[in-house]
């Protein structure tokens, strides 16, 4: 079966700039995962859909950060604009249901910003 | 709230002799505990987890952890390691109520030959 796929693998950006990411889930995995992964640190939860509904997004910088998920499958990660501070890898992982105990992670986006 | 430590940021080991990365965890609720590999470029893969019975379980490729709650913690072992383990390995814990899974700065594995 097909992994988690992200695009664009790498990117470099100025600040204020906008960025945008995305990620196709595995076939019918209902919960869909975005992570934040500074440099030194372990991935930090910024947003959790279930189908196309928001469960968690508190740790969502929501003044420059936004996600969807329109139709319950791919979803999109936008920074607008960006700042030095969000150079990181962006993670999308997927599960069958909320209360799972497994997440399948993508290989990821590498953001930087200068 | 629940919360990780993993209190080495590296940790280099000769290939073929045997490592352990501490983790340490905090939690008010019962918790499920993870172990997450990131080999370099890639995105992070299941090692091994607990969720119940016995406390000490065991990965495809020889690691195994175990799970220790009157000391919180949940160690990984493995008796022999070899070149291909090198990679950053992230220590993980899930409240057994939600699925927000909160992860540990991670410990970088250098295999030295």
């Amino acid at each position: 079966e097909a992994g988690v796929a992200q695009s664009p693998r790498y990117k470099i950006i100025e600040k204020r700039q906008s960025v945008a990411f995305w990620c196709n889930p595995i076939s019918g995995h209902a919960t869909l995962y975005w992570y934040q992964q500074i440099l030194g640190q372990g991935p930090k939860l910024l947003i959790q859909f279930q189908n196309n509904g928001v469960v968690d997004d508190s740790q969502l910088p929501k003044d420059r950060f936004s996600a969807e998920r329109l139709k319950g499958v791919d979803s999109t990660l936008k920074i607008q604009p960006a700042k030095l501070e969000d150079s990181a890898v962006y993670l999308c992982a997927s599960s069958l249901r909320v209360v799972s105990n497994e997440q399948f992670f993508g290989p990821g986006t590498r953001l930087t910003v200068l | 709230a629940q919360s990780v430590t993993q209190l080495d940021s590296q940790v280099p080991v000769f290939e073929e002799a045997p490592v352990e990365l501490r983790c340490n965890y905090s939690s008010s609720v019962s918790v499920y505990l993870f172990w997450y590999v990131q080999y370099p470029n890639q995105g992070l893969q299941l090692l091994l987890k607990y969720l119940s019975g016995s406390t000490l379980v065991e990965s495809i490729n020889g690691f195994e952890a175990e799970f220790n709650k009157s000391q919180t913690s949940f160690h990984l072992r493995k008796p022999s390691v070899h070149i291909s383990d090198t990679a950053e390995y992230f220590c993980a814990v899930r409240a057994q109520r939600d699925d927000k899974i909160i992860f540990g700065k991670g410990t970088r594995l250098h295999i030295l030959p």
